[in-house]
């Protein structure tokens, strides 16, 4: 079936720890991208990539990392820099064929324990 | 500033029952709005897509409203039923090259038996 995998669903953190979340898609999109949710806001930008080795800063990038090595693959690591990473965390692609419409993975829960 | 808004944040209706979410936004230069469904823990799903030259789009019991003018869409949902409890988002892109997306915070609808 083609469409966004994200792993791992659920995640505990220390403190301190770095935390990598993965986002493999097989639709052959070339953007990809990182939302955060929080209860009761909207999506939140963390960071997106319109091409392989190439990505840019979202909104709130700040305590967080990504790379693109692979089309197919766009990983998130939430640093120990990021103060308040407890959130539901949505990989998303968009392809130049998909009418602009934006899919999304299933989401991750991360929690710092 | 681009926004969405959306209201109500949250409401309840019962089973059978037909209900209309409402969504403003401010984003320019428009290019087009979605309408999403997210149950909880779950991903977004796309609804709908519309663009700026039309004013309905319909997709089963869902159908969507646009008012370019006004800056307005609805979503109304027809004959609820107990699946169609989710959140609901509204989501406006703009035409700036980069195809900037500003999410709404979404309406939390609870049908109840």
């Amino acid at each position: 079936d083609g469409g966004i995998t994200q792993s791992p669903k659920y995640l505990f953190r220390k403190e301190g720890q770095n935390v990598t979340l993965s986002c493999e898609q097989n639709l052959n999109h070339d953007a990809m991208y990182w939302y955060r949710q929080d209860p009761g806001q909207g999506l939140r930008l963390i960071y997106y990539s319109q091409i392989v080795n190439d990505f840019q800063k979202g909104d709130i990038a700040e305590g967080y990392s990504v790379s693109r090595e692979k089309k197919e693959s766009f990983p998130l690591t939430v640093t120990s820099a990021q103060k308040n990473p407890t959130a539901f965390y949505l990989c998303a692609s968009r392809g130049a064929l998909s009418g602009n419409t934006i899919y999304f993975g299933e989401g991750s829960w991360l929690t710092v324990v | 500033k681009n926004q969405v808004e959306q209201s109500p944040q949250s409401l309840i209706i019962l089973e059978g029952k037909n209900c209309t979410l409402q969504c403003n936004y401010t984003v320019s230069p428009f290019s087009n709005l979605r309408w999403y469904k997210q149950d909880t823990g779950r991903g977004p799903v796309s609804l709908t897509i519309m663009t700026f030259s039309e004013n309905t789009k319909s997709n089963g019991r869902y159908t969507a409203t646009l008012d370019a003018d006004t800056k307005q869409s609805s979503l109304h949902i027809t004959a609820s039923q107990l699946s169609d409890s989710a959140s609901y988002i509204c989501v406006v892109s703009a035409n700036t090259g980069g195809f900037k997306t500003i999410f709404g915070a979404g309406t939390r609808l609870f049908v109840k038996a």
